[in-house]
């Protein structure tokens, strides 16, 4: 595709449930990234796919937290028994390669939970 | 832990201003140093990216300039518009991938 989309685009959710958000990276591209922007604070690395190896996970908040993509193409983060404080905008991006290119993020998904 | 520093948080200037906007970071082994534009409501746009062998890049009227030893890098934007009304951020790698941001600097240019 032209760009990084990913949906929805706004998601208000009920405390306690689980929510999933969609990552489609741009064509081509091995790397996928996955942050978080919290209000008044700046963007949080959260995980990073590269190619067929183990992702970086190191950035995952907690174990409520997970993500994957498959077939090398679309991600998937979910958030188990979601909280209040996981409120914040979710950021995809990809990159052509790993090897420190150019980052292209997508529009985020506000993720609100009531 | 490496830690990012953007200064000043916020600024207004007229338009036609040349403005510098500043970037600190900790840790000076860094394998590159990105500028990203945020529009409200908006994902980031990339603005330039400079390696760590590198000492600027130019696009238009935007300048980035980096020196490691210092742990600083500066956005310069020439002749400032009002379109270039945006939040301002810098981010360092030293990965090779997992960026740190600041916090951004917002930036309203006005007619």
């Amino acid at each position: 595709g032209a760009g990084v989309s990913q949906s929805p685009s706004n998601k208000v959710t009920e405390k306690g449930k689980d929510v999933e958000l969609r990552c489609d990276p741009i064509s081509g591209h091995t790397a996928l990234y996955w942050y978080r922007q919290s209000l008044g604070q700046g963007l949080e690395f959260l995980i990073y796919f590269q190619g067929n190896s183990a992702p970086d996970k190191s950035g995952l908040p907690s174990d409520r937290f997970s993500a994957e993509r498959t077939g090398g193409s679309v991600s998937t983060l979910t958030i188990q028994r979601t909280q209040q404080e996981d409120s914040a905008v979710y950021l995809c991006a990809s990159s052509p390669d790993s090897s420190g290119s150019t980052i292209y993020f997508g529009e985020g998904s506000w993720l609100t939970v009531v | 832990k490496q830690e990012v520093t953007q200064i000043p948080a916020a600024l207004s200037v007229p338009e036609g201003e040349n403005l510098v906007l500043n970037c600190s970071f900790t840790d000076s082994a860094i394998y590159n140093l990105q500028w990203f534009r945020q529009d409200p409501g908006k994902g980031l746009t990339s603005l330039l990216l400079i390696q760590s062998s590198q000492r600027e890049q130019t696009s238009g009227r935007l300048n980035a300039s980096l020196d490691k030893s210092s742990g600083r890098s500066t956005l310069y934007i020439a002749a400032s518009q009002p379109g270039d009304s945006a939040t301002y951020l810098c981010a360092v790698s030293n990965s090779g991938y997992a960026l740190n941001f600041g916090k951004g600097t917002s930036l309203l240019v006005t007619p």
